[in-house]
């Protein structure tokens, strides 16, 4: 079956070390990958995108993924966190490959930071 | 991008009652998505609404529960009827300017309490 899978439900990391975020997905064939952050109270934001060439993606607050074809894989990183991190982040797939016009997401990571 | 005004952005209401949440967007868009995120979980299309047809709605969602009306390119609105507490959840709406590959623009969302 279809699907996208964030294996860690929670991460806790101290603020200043890295971080990375594990998001594996199961098409036919590469599917557009993106990474949301959702603050507290909030709505979505998206961090960055993917859909084809440079496999190392740069996004914004310092956040950059890695697409790897042959772990389906598109996990996020961060070199050094920061408090105002902390957030649920969702790791989502579109494109015509997956035969709709909506995203599809993961389960989500939440993320703390602690001091 | 795109910018989605969504309201309210929170509400209490009576179970029996009914709820209609509006989002505006600054720009003229084929499509707009309604999701919905249960307590502690993702986000679950309900369903997709184009300007000038009826909505297209996912398996489990049914135009009475969640009628949908969308007069223009830029506005839509999503009716939550005969509300239960188990249909307290986070409501989002979202669009997508340049197609798939840019990826989607979320309103800040409405944070729905049924008691």
């Amino acid at each position: 079956a279809q699907s996208v899978t964030q294996p860690d439900i929670h991460i806790t990391v101290s603020e200043g070390a890295s971080l990375e975020l594990r998001c594996n997905y199961s098409y036919g064939a590469t599917p557009y990958l993106f990474w949301y952050v959702q603050s507290p109270g909030q709505g979505l934001q998206l961090l960055l995108k993917y859909f084809s060439g440079d496999t190392l993606v740069q996004g914004i607050k310092g956040f950059e993924a890695e697409f790897k074809r042959s772990q389906s894989s598109f996990n996020l990183r961060k070199p050094s966190v920061h408090w105002s991190d902390a957030a649920e982040y969702f790791c989502a797939v579109g494109g015509p490959f997956t035969g709709a016009n909506n995203l599809f997401f993961g389960t989500g990571t939440r993320l703390t930071v602690i001091p | 991008s795109a910018v989605i005004s969504q309201k309210p952005s929170r509400d209490i209401c009576q179970r029996g009652t009914s709820l209609t949440i509006q989002c505006q967007v600054d720009s003229q868009v084929t499509m707009m998505f309604w999701y919905r995120q249960q307590p502690g979980q993702s986000l679950t299309l309900i369903a997709t609404a184009n300007q000038g047809s009826e909505a297209t709605y996912e398996s489990g969602f049914v135009i009475d529960k969640f009628p949908i009306s969308r007069p223009n390119l830029t506005f839509s609105t999503l009716t939550v009827s005969n509300m239960s507490p188990e249909d307290s959840s986070i409501y989002l709406c979202s669009v997508s300017i340049s197609g798939q590959g840019d990826g989607y623009t979320f309103g800040s969302g409405t944070r729905l309490t049924v008691v």
